[in-house]
């Protein structure tokens, strides 16, 4: 079936750095990947749909320069959390659609990010 | 928020139980997918029901759907203690889907 690698797995930074998380279909090709954000014991909030070649369309509330989405291919988006603050610790979770049309969507395992 | 609702927020059963949980959705839909969530790990998807569909079946799981009334319902049968996890609802609109609040199962061996 799909895969979608996402890496790192877990990170920990200091306050003010940079972090970049990527996400990666391995088997076939995603025009459209998904940036998700999970705090303890809350659900999923989707962060960004990100469009290969194109911008990344952010969810309201969700700061476009802080949190940098880039897709420049079929297989890769990338999520850049800049300048990193404690209250950006979160679960960071990437989904692909995994073929047109098929109605169902694979989900990276998620990304631990902590600032320190 | 476009965030759906479930419930219960938390359910403890024995083992051998069954475990029913709601959700609730705001727009309308193509399909509806479920997903457990261990603690701290990424998502697996556990079944999808498309719009036109009014129950489904996997294994020990059941879903149901009723657009009308924007809900469904995930029932798991004789359940482990493996089962223990939370349990998410996401509804697809077709370009992206929203996620419920979640409901965390605890099976008690």
């Amino acid at each position: 079936g799909a895969v979608v690698s996402q890496h790192p797995s877990w990170v920990i930074c200091k306050s003010g750095t940079s972090v970049k998380i990527e996400c990666r279909s391995l088997d076939f090709q995603a025009t459209t990947m998904f940036w998700y954000r999970q705090f303890p014991k809350q659900s999923l909030m989707l962060m960004a749909t990100s469009n290969e070649g194109s911008k990344a369309t952010y969810e309201q509330g969700v700061e476009k320069d802080k949190f940098l989405i880039n897709h420049a291919s079929l297989t890769l988006s990338t999520l850049t959390v800049t300048s990193a603050h404690p209250e950006d610790s979160s679960f960071y979770i990437c989904s692909a659609r995994d073929a047109p049309g098929a109605g169902g969507y694979t989900f990276g395992s998620g990304t631990r990010l902590t600032v320190v | 928020s476009q965030q759906g609702e479930e419930d219960p927020q938390a359910l403890s059963i024995q083992e051998g139980e069954n475990a029913t949980m709601n959700c609730s959705y705001k727009t309308s839909i193509n399909n509806l997918q479920w997903y457990r969530q261990n603690s701290g790990r990424g998502l697996v998807h556990l079944i999808l029901i498309r719009s036109n569909e009014r129950e489904k079946h996997s294994g020990r799981l059941r879903v149901t759907l009723d657009t009308s009334k924007k809900s469904s319902s995930l029932l798991i049968t004789a359940s482990r203690a493996a089962d223990t996890a939370s349990y998410f609802c996401a509804s697809n609109t077709g370009n992206q889907f929203y996620f419920g609040t979640g409901t965390s199962l605890t099976v008690i061996p």
